[in-house]
């Protein structure tokens, strides 16, 4: 099993360009989660989805939207980027209501904006 | 926004010493979950405790959940060059959302 994954690993955008981060999860896990991590700042949720159909804001949401896919998958997506979105960018997924909400991380996408 | 501590930010010490990094809340939570993160990967969780008072160990690492369920301490034994990495607390008031701290960098010198 490959836990999850997520592609690109590294991703540098001009302000105002798009992109699209990819996180893929086979553990048949319910939830998924995408995250950033700045220094000093820990992890700081985006966007969640608490089962497949669903979405909801994190503490964080502004310049972000997603989509799950399906249960598997959970996409993050920079509309037009700015210096400000420059991060790390994790996904996670939980079986939620199961063994207190334990995360499983992927290796991040480090996402530089000019 | 429930926050969560984590104290001291950085820390670096020698080989064989040993130390306690701390996570404080003004919030109660239903469990609290310790991760260590490596350079360059994502977080790996370590162990949950939820119950007030509870004591976890996984071998030279010994966890504990305040009696309150606010605020928990990791405690690292005879510290080796392989326990570097930065250590995040992260608090579930309920069965969704975590709340991340703001992570301990341990650095241990060889």
């Amino acid at each position: 099993n490959a836990g999850v994954t997520q592609t690109p690993k590294f991703q540098v955008l001009k302000t105002g360009q798009s992109m699209t981060l990819q996180c893929a999860q086979d553990m048949n896990h319910n939830s998924m989660y995408w995250y950033r991590q700045d220094p000093g700042m820990g992890l700081r949720l985006i966007y969640y989805s608490a089962s497949e159909g669903t979405t909801d804001k994190g503490e964080v949401p502004n310049g972000y939207n997603v989509s799950r896919l399906n249960k598997r998958e959970f996409s993050l997506r920079l509309e037009s980027a700015a210096p400000s979105q420059t991060s790390v960018y994790f996904c996670a997924s939980s079986r939620a209501g199961v063994s207190y909400n334990e995360q499983f991380f992927g290796p991040g996408t480090r996402l530089t904006v000019l | 926004t429930q926050l969560l501590e984590q104290s001291p930010q950085f820390l670096s010490i020698q080989e064989g010493e040993n130390l306690t990094v701390y996570c404080n809340s003004s919030s109660v939570f239903s469990s609290l979950q310790w991760y260590r993160q490596e350079p360059g990967e994502g977080p790996v969780l370590l162990v949950t405790v939820v119950t007030g008072g509870e004591v976890k160990k996984l071998k030279r690492l010994t966890f504990q959940f305040g009696d309150a369920r606010k605020d928990s301490s990791l405690h690292i034994t005879a510290a080796q060059p392989g326990d570097t990495g930065l250590y995040l607390c992260a608090g579930a008031p309920g069965n969704e959302k975590l709340t991340f701290g703001t992570g301990t960098r341990l650095t241990i010198i060889p």
